[in-house]
């Protein structure tokens, strides 16, 4: 069976510092790969989504980037974190673009 | 106006009673359609994919209106675990491809 595992589960960061939040899924090859950020009682806004190692579309033009260094891995980065960038962020991976998203256990991060 | 938007309730519901909402969705050639549970703090988990025809799991039916691009969740015989917010999930257009939009959730409480 497919399992989904984000880390770290919670980050406490001070504003102007650096970010990597990662992601891997194991027992699948080639997943649709996706980063979403949830604010505080509001909606999944999705960030970042990827079809293949090395291919990344983004959504939100703001201070975050996304790699997919291997098959099965995805990174979430910044260089500098702004107070905005507080919120849940969740990995999720599908078997095709239209198919049902899993969700990772999500990073729950708080940029002070 | 949102691409896909959800009463966000509070629906105070006993237990043991039925309790429907909707998810009205704007984007006319999505084909697929979720329904996901969130519970408190945690990752959107699947409950249900929702059909054309309508489908059924248990005590949960999902329903599919295309003429009013509108899906419908009902919870008979509520228990006090189906406390949660639920959100609904509108896959892509083969224009939008991998973009999924996600409502902002409907939140249930079952009360004893």
């Amino acid at each position: 069976s497919q399992t989904i595992h984000q880390w770290p589960a919670t980050l406490v960061q001070p504003v102007g510092s650096p970010l990597s939040l990662e992601c891997t899924v194991e027992g699948t090859s080639n997943p649709n790969l996706y980063w979403y950020r949830q604010a505080a009682g509001r909606g999944l806004q999705l960030l970042f989504y990827s079809v293949g190692i090395g291919q990344i579309s983004s959504e939100v033009p703001q201070n975050l980037s996304a790699s997919r260094p291997q098959d099965r891995q995805f990174i979430l980065s910044s260089k500098k974190l702004l107070l905005s960038d507080s919120g849940f962020y969740l990995c999720a991976w599908s078997p095709t673009p239209t198919e049902t998203q899993y969700f990772g256990p999500g990073t729950r991060l708080l940029v002070l | 106006r949102k691409e896909v938007e959800q009463d966000p309730g509070p629906f105070n519901v006993p237990e043991g009673a039925t309790v429907a909402f909707n998810c009205t969705y704007s984007n006319s050639a999505s084909q697929s359609f979720f329904w996901y549970r969130q519970d408190c703090r945690k990752e959107p988990k699947l409950l249900m994919s929702v059909y054309s025809s309508g489908n059924e799991d248990g005590r949960f039916t999902a329903q599919l209106n295309r003429a009013s691009q509108y899906i419908s969740l009902l919870i008979r015989d509520s228990k006090l675990s189906d406390s949660a917010t639920y959100l609904c999930a509108v896959g892509p257009s083969t224009d939008s491809w991998g973009k999924f939009q996600f409502g902002a959730g409907t939140q249930v409480v079952v009360t004893p």
